[in-house]
């Protein structure tokens, strides 16, 4: 069965730092990749998404992934935070099931801090 | 806004009872999905309707069940409530079958006591 790792639970950093969540994913074929954002007391939202195409991606509010196919990774990256970025953060994969289905498989979620 | 709606936000009730937790999806999307964030499991995916028919099936207790009506509204039904079906349920919906984004709705706060 395909499953998301997500190895940081809590992560907390001051204003300005650069954060590195990480992902990787249990799927040795095709995968469409996300990051989801929990803002407290809100629904997911996307952050960015890969479906193919440059390894690189950009999502909204300067995040950015990159996919490594090699490690089955897919890691979520921010240059500088801001303490609005405090949220939950979680990767998900969807693992093409040949059309089947669409369907999700979430990691556990990382919970950011960002300390003023 | 994601412009899926579900309702009630918040939903108390005791063990035994049955509850069902109603979504709406965005304008046009004819896939549902149903999932279940609890701090022990996570984010578990329930199950899938795509245009009234189930696609996919998680996790799900034989306990719950869903539907997806004519308008495409679904309906997820839990019965014989535990303690541990506390939880946020949330819908989501998405265009399609194939890749796609799923844009979630703001949950429904289940508690059992």
């Amino acid at each position: 069965a395909q499953s998301v790792s997500q190895h940081n639970h809590h992560v907390i950093l001051s204003e300005a730092a650069s954060l590195e969540l990480g992902c990787n994913y249990s799927y040795g074929g095709t995968v469409n990749l996300f990051w989801y954002v929990q803002y407290p007391g809100q629904h997911l939202q996307l952050l960015l998404k890969y479906f193919s195409g440059d390894p690189l991606v950009k999502g909204i509010k300067g995040f950015e992934a990159e996919f490594i196919k090699s490690k089955f990774s897919f890691n979520l990256r921010k240059p500088s935070v801001q303490w609005s970025d405090t949220a939950e953060y979680f990767c998900a994969v969807n693992a093409g099931y040949g059309g089947a289905t669409n369907k999700l498989i979430f990691g556990t979620g990382t919970l950011l801090a960002v300390q003023p | 806004d994601s412009g899926v709606t579900q309702t009630p936000k918040h939903l108390i009730t005791a063990t035994g009872q049955r509850v069902t937790l109603r979504c709406s999806p965005r304008s046009g999307d004819l896939s549902v999905y149903w999932y279940q964030q609890s701090l022990d499991q996570g984010l578990q995916f329930l199950i899938q309707y795509y245009n009234g028919e189930e696609r996919a099936k998680g996790n799900i207790l034989e306990r719950f069940s869903a539907q997806q009506f004519p308008d495409l509204h679904s309906e997820l039904n839990l019965s014989s409530l535990e303690l541990g079906d506390s939880a946020l349920y949330f819908c989501a919906s998405s265009e399609t079958l194939l890749g796609g984004e799923l844009f979630f709705g703001e949950g429904s706060r289940l508690t059992v006591l």
